[in-house]
């Protein structure tokens, strides 16, 4: 089964609205970290948060973890057409592994 | 994808058939990994790499194999194509000191007719 379950699956907004992904997960971690694909393309990082931190910014990302609900959110303010992808959080674990298990994705779709 | 190249970026082939997948790097990153992408699964890891000749199997490897030869080149090789396994595949590639972000390749899309 898939560590990190991603919550909507879809969602739709208009432009300028912000929006909000949730993924929660199952074991410990060692970090979270969020990735996004553009239809036809791989995956691109756009940020990683460690376990030991709560919140973090980057331009108009805000990502926030608490491990005690083992949850997380991606936060996109001021969303633009450019933004419309889908959206996949992805775990890393502890103890020194490298398998980083990802979730089914969040499918945005900003309106101009 | 700079960095990562995967060839074919699309076959069609028929069941029965062996085909082989290529990843090719210029990072030099150690660890390597090949996914498969479906809809309402996300990622699932096939097999992964963690360096030359070393590798171990990922959550659905059954059907498939791999082989690391260099550091550059990771090889995914399904031995005789199923319809299940039409699929797009992507590779990556991570270094774990740099807290094992990973980096995509563009994906090959496979067809088993």
């Amino acid at each position: 089964s898939q560590q990190g379950e991603e919550d909507p699956q879809a969602l739709s907004i208009q432009e300028g609205e912000n929006a909000t992904m949730n993924c929660s997960y199952k074991t410990s971690i060692n970090n979270l970290q969020w990735y996004r694909q553009n239809s036809g393309r791989g995956l691109v990082h756009l940020i990683l948060i460690r376990s030991n931190e709560r919140e973090k910014h980057s331009g108009r990302l805000r990502v926030t973890l608490d491990t005690s609900k083992k949850s997380s959110s991606l936060l996109i303010t001021a969303s633009r057409a450019a933004d419309t992808a889908s959206y996949f959080c992805a775990t890393g674990p502890r103890a020194g592994g490298f398998k980083t298990i990802f979730g089914a994705g969040t499918r945005l779709f900003v309106k101009a | 994808d700079a960095g990562i190249t995967q060839s074919p970026r699309h076959k069609v082939t028929e069941t029965g058939t062996p085909v082989t997948l290529r990843c090719h790097q210029t990072e030099n990153h150690r660890y390597m990994y090949w996914y498969r992408q479906d809809p309402g699964h996300g990622l699932r890891l096939i097999h992964y790499s963690y360096g030359v000749k070393d590798t171990d199997k990922g959550e659905v490897s059954d059907g498939y194999s791999v082989s690391r030869s260099k550091t550059e080149d990771f090889l995914l090789t399904l031995e005789s194509a199923t319809s299940s396994q039409t699929s797009v595949y992507f590779c990556a590639i991570s270094e774990p000191d740099l807290d094992n972000e990973q980096f995509f390749g563009p994906g090959t899309r496979l067809t088993v007719l």
